[in-house]
């Protein structure tokens, strides 16, 4: 199976801020990674799908990047509603579609 | 509206079984493929199985296979999970959701979860 590495597992920042969490597979996955945001109670929610895409709705603060073992998510500016938990997870090849430990962002 | 609605989760002693649901509303359930993921208190999130759209194809994690039955009723719109033989480590919150591929052209680049339910709390003890 595909492992899922993500760095930091926590971070404290303040609003406004510029977020960077890191998501690295044991072998390249292409483009093959997506990012979901949970927050406590809730289920996840879609942010980014295929490394880069950002899904409808989602504000445009939201920015993935990277291709084959090691990807990036970027929160521009950090909002009140931003933190949560953050997770990638990898969908290449057949199953299982694994998921990152979790980055959880709290406040500063 | 896309909907998602779990059903079926509880208190269960070790070793029993529980079988829960997945309603769907708002799409064509019949051309999407589903899982379930599930989530222990306080840790990440676990893939736990995957039907295609026809229930065709099946896979399983190894943590619960053999034990954990997946099926559909597409006439229905419903997903189900059956889940035998539970141990404590089963507890969770057990998450069904809808699977999208990637398209870019006609080349897929990734597959995603792009709707979620709200969840079902499946608790394994005596």
């Amino acid at each position: 199976d595909i492992q899922m590495t993500q760095s930091p597992s926590s971070l404290s920042a303040s609003v406004g801020d510029r977020v960077t969490i890191t998501c690295r597979a044991s072998q390249s996955i292409s483009s093959y990674l997506n990012w979901y945001q949970q927050k406590p109670g809730k289920a996840p929610k879609l942010l980014i799908y295929a490394a880069s895409s950002l899904q409808s709705g989602v504000p445009s603060r939201f920015s993935g990047s990277g291709s084959g073992t090691d990807f990036t998510l970027t929160i521009s500016s950090l909002q009140p509603e931003d933190f949560a938990t953050y997770y990638c997870q990898q969908s290449y090849s057949t199953l299982p579609f694994t998921f990152g430990p979790g980055t959880k962002v709290d406040i500063k | 509206e896309v909907q998602l609605v779990e059903s079926g989760g509880g208190l269960v002693q070790p070793g029993g079984s529980l079988r829960l649901s997945c309603a769907a509303s708002g799409f064509t359930f019949s051309s999407y493929e589903m899982n379930w993921v599930r989530q222990a208190p306080g840790k990440g999130l676990e893939w736990v199985s995957y039907i295609s759209s026809s229930g065709s194809t099946i896979y399983y994690a190894d943590s619960v296979k053999g034990r954990f039955t997946i099926s559909r009723d597409n006439a229905k719109n419903s997903l189900y999970l059956q889940m035998n033989s539970l141990r404590a480590e089963d507890t969770a919150v057990y998450y069904c959701a809808r699977e999208q591929p990637a398209v870019r052209g006609v080349i897929i680049t990734s597959y995603y979860f792009d709707y979620w339910g709200q969840g079902t709390l499946v608790t394994v003890s005596s």
